[in-house]
């Protein structure tokens, strides 16, 4: 089945610096892509959804590029803040009728510090 | 917009107790699903349901039951507690077809 490495496992970067997650998934069906983010003692946001046919989605700071060829995700902040902090998913889903299921990647633990 | 509540938000329970989590979800979506997240090992799912009285197996359904009572509820049950189970629950919910999910809050499980 569909496995999802997601790296680094945790990340810290200085405020105003960019911060970059990777995704790599196995499945060539895969065909929808999410990333979410978790603050402590809460549950996922989802931040962004990408379908197959985009290689790239810009919103609010976020930027998500889907390498295909490479079965690649990520995910770059563009200038982080402490706001920020906190841990980020990856998951991703086949087309067709199994697309109830997400696979997610382990998450990378974000800090911007001041 | 809508909302996922769960109840409780932290449950402490015995070894060998029958534990049940509750959800509750007001977008009006099909499919609810319940996930379990351990540190450093991200989500699996425990079970789905696409419909009221639907029951689906995830990846890791073993140990659990699962019930939707109705449309806007999905409650899991851990029929007997342990304390490698320590965990947070979540559960989601999304529209048929559509894998993007949204969650609530979990529920922090410590097994004593």
């Amino acid at each position: 089945g569909e496995q999802v490495e997601q790296r680094p496992p945790h990340l810290s970067v200085p405020e105003g610096d960019s911060a970059v997650i990777i995704c790599t998934y196995t499945d060539s069906a895969t065909a929808y892509f999410y990333w979410y983010k978790q603050e402590p003692g809460a549950g996922l946001q989802l931040l962004m959804s990408v379908f197959s046919n985009v290689d790239r989605k810009e919103e609010q700071g976020l930027t998500v590029l889907l390498n295909k060829k490479d079965k690649q995700l990520s995910l770059n902040l563009t200038a982080a803040h402490p706001g920020d902090s906190a841990v980020y998913f990856c998951a991703v889903s086949a087309s067709g009728g199994s697309n109830y299921k997400l696979t997610f990647g382990k998450g990378t633990l974000l800090t911007v510090t001041p | 917009g809508g909302i996922i509540t769960q109840t409780p938000k932290f449950l402490i329970g015995q070894e060998g107790q029958k534990l049940t989590l509750k959800c509750q979800q007001n977008f009006n979506h099909d499919t609810m699903y319940w996930y379990r997240q351990d540190s450093g090992k991200g989500l699996r799912l425990i079970y789905y349901s696409i419909t009221e009285n639907d029951l689906q197996k995830g990846d890791l359904s073993e140990g659990y039951d699962a019930s939707r009572e109705k449309k806007s509820s999905f409650s899991l049950t851990v029929t007997s507690a342990q304390k490698n189970e320590m965990a947070v629950f979540l559960c989601a919910s999304s529209t048929t077809g559509n894998a993007e999910q949204f969650f609530g809050p979990g529920t922090r499980l410590t097994v004593l």
